[in-house]
C-alpha cells in the first residue's frame, strides 16, 4: 500500500526549531518530487516547500526561505522539514505529499499530518 | 489572504448540482494547470481533478473542474450526503521564483 507518515511535531517555544520527518512506503520514492504543505487551525492549506527526486532542487514558500529546509534521504525513503526560527505563524498540522508529474505535479498521496504548536 | 479566491461556502441538496469558483492571476490560473482536492473532516487532502479537467483513478465522473482566462470552477453533479467536505483549488504561480498556491477553500454543505 503507498503510504506516507509524518512526525516530529510537538511543541515548541517561538525562536525555536523542529525537525519534521516523513516515511514513504509502497512506492519508488526516487521517482517523485516531495512537498510539504500545511494547515493553520482552521484555516486553509499552504504549500511550504518542495524537492526534486534526486535532492537537486528546492523550492520554498517567500516566508521560509532562509529558515525552513527541505530535504530527503533516498536510501532511507524519506523527506525532511528543518524548521527554525519558529513563530506563532508556524502553528500548524503539517502535511507531506508526494507530487506525480503525469498529474502536471498534482499531489496525490498525502500522510497523516503532523501537528507543530508553537507557544510563549 | 489567500492568492486563489474562492467563495466560502456553497451548499446544495443532495441530487442537485454545484459549483465551485476559483479565481486567480496571469502568473497563476493564467498560465499553469489547476486543481481541486477534497478534504473530509478531520482528514488529509484527497487530489480530485488535476491539469483543470483531469481525474485520478477512483475519483467518480460526478466531479469535473474547468478553466477559462484566469478562473477555475469545480462542479460537483447528483450531490451526495459525503461530497459535504472542503475544496481547495491550487496551481503553481511563477511569481517570486515559482510557486504552489491554494485558495482558501470552499464549505460544500449537503442539505
Amino acid at each position: 500500500e503507498v503510504q506516507l507518515g509524518e512526525s516530529g511535531g510537538g511543541l515548541v517555544q517561538p525562536g525555536g526549531s523542529l525537525r519534521l520527518s516523513c516515511a514513504a512506503s509502497g512506492f519508488t520514492f526516487t521517482n517523485y518530487w516531495m512537498s510539504w504543505v500545511r494547515q493553520a487551525p482552521g484555516e486553509g492549506l499552504q504549500w511550504v516547500a518542495n524537492i526534486k527526486e534526486d535532492g537537486s532542487e528546492k523550492y520554498y514558500v517567500d516566508f521560509v526561505k532562509g529558515r525552513f529546509t527541505i530535504s530527503r534521504d533516498n536510501a532511507k525513503n524519506s523527506l525532511y522539514l528543518q524548521m527554525n526560527s519558529l513563530g506563532a505563524e508556524a502553528t500548524a498540522v503539517y502535511y507531506c505529499a508526494r507530487q506525480v508529474a503525469d498529474y502536471g505535479g498534482g499531489k496525490d498521496v498525502w500522510g497523516q499530518g503532523t501537528t507543530v504548536t508553537v507557544f510563549s | 489572504q489567500s492568492v486563489l479566491t474562492q467563495p466560502p461556502s456553497a451548499s446544495g441538496t443532495p441530487g442537485q448540482r454545484v459549483s465551485i469558483s476559483c479565481s486567480g492571476s496571469r502568473s497563476n490560473i493564467g498560465t499553469n494547470y489547476v486543481y481541486w482536492y477534497q478534504q473530509l473532516p478531520g482528514t488529509a487532502p484527497k487530489l480530485l481533478i488535476y491539469k483543470n479537467n483531469q481525474r485520478p483513478s477512483g475519483v467518480p465522473d460526478r466531479f469535473s473542474g474547468s478553466k477559462s482566462g484566469t478562473s477555475a470552477s469545480l462542479a460537483i453533479s447528483g450531490l451526495r450526503s459525503e461530497d459535504e467536505a472542503d475544496y481547495f483549488c491550487a496551481a503553481w504561480d511563477d511569481s517570486l521564483g515559482g510557486y504552489w498556491v491554494f485558495g482558501g477553500g470552499t464549505k460544500v454543505t449537503v442539505l
